[in-house]
């Protein structure tokens, strides 16, 4: 079945560090992929998302780029700040499919001043 | 524009005990999922609406979990006879038919005692 594996957290790194999360899926088809967001307190919102394989998806300083030879959707900021401390989510919406989002686990990224 | 919207945001419960969690989707949104979020996990499905009627439930426990959304607006998930392993963070969310881009609402915090 279709599966996203995310890499274990936390990350903990220091302003104006290099920033990657690692994100590799398993699924049939042509998914879609995305990356959300989940801030202390606040509901999952959608960071960035790409529909097709060489994509680039960006979104306030972060980009990932759907590859399809290595299933990955790493997720990269040149520049953290202490506002980028949160949750990370990748997820797949598989081709053909109800729309339904199958996320990874998700990796807490803590950036410290 | 307003959000998804939920209620309540936080609840807490003994087991054997019935909850009920309502969610508002954005207006005009014909399609509204509900997802479980266990702690240190990613949000799992557990029922998708396209307007009222069910596209898929394939991951909700039928013996204690019912959903409906009887107007093809808001929604109402319940839980009886809940059980310590339903404690969670039941999220809901929305998008247009056919879209790919999912708007969360806050979520509920469940606790079961």
């Amino acid at each position: 079945g279709n599966s996203v594996t995310q890499m274990e957290g936390p990350v903990t790194l220091s302003e104006e560090a290099f920033l990657t999360i690692n994100c590799t899926y398993t699924a049939t088809g042509y998914p879609s992929l995305f990356w959300y967001v989940q801030y202390p307190g606040e509901g999952l919102q959608l960071l960035l998302k790409a529909t097709k394989a060489d994509d680039k998806g960006s979104n306030k300083g972060f980009e990932a780029t759907y590859r399809k030879e290595t299933t990955s959707f790493h997720l990269e900021k040149g520049s953290v700040q202490v506002s980028d401390s949160a949750v990370y989510f990748c997820a797949l919406s598989s081709s053909g499919n109800t729309g339904k989002l199958i996320f990874g686990q998700g990796t807490t990224l803590q950036v410290k001043p | 524009e307003a959000g998804v919207a939920q209620s309540p945001r936080y609840k807490i419960i003994e087991k054997r005990q019935s909850v009920a969690f309502w969610c508002n989707p954005i207006s005009g949104h014909a399609t509204l999922y509900w997802y479980q979020q266990i702690l240190g996990q990613g949000p799992k499905l557990l029922i998708q609406f396209q307007n009222n009627g069910v596209v898929d439930d394939s991951q909700l426990p039928k013996d204690r979990f019912s959903a409906e959304r009887l107007k093809g607006v808001d929604s109402t998930l319940k839980i009886q006879p809940a059980k310590l392993e339903d404690s969670a963070v039941y999220l809901c969310a929305s998008t247009i038919s056919g879209g790919e881009t999912q708007y969360f609402g806050p979520g509920t915090r469940l606790l079961v005692l």
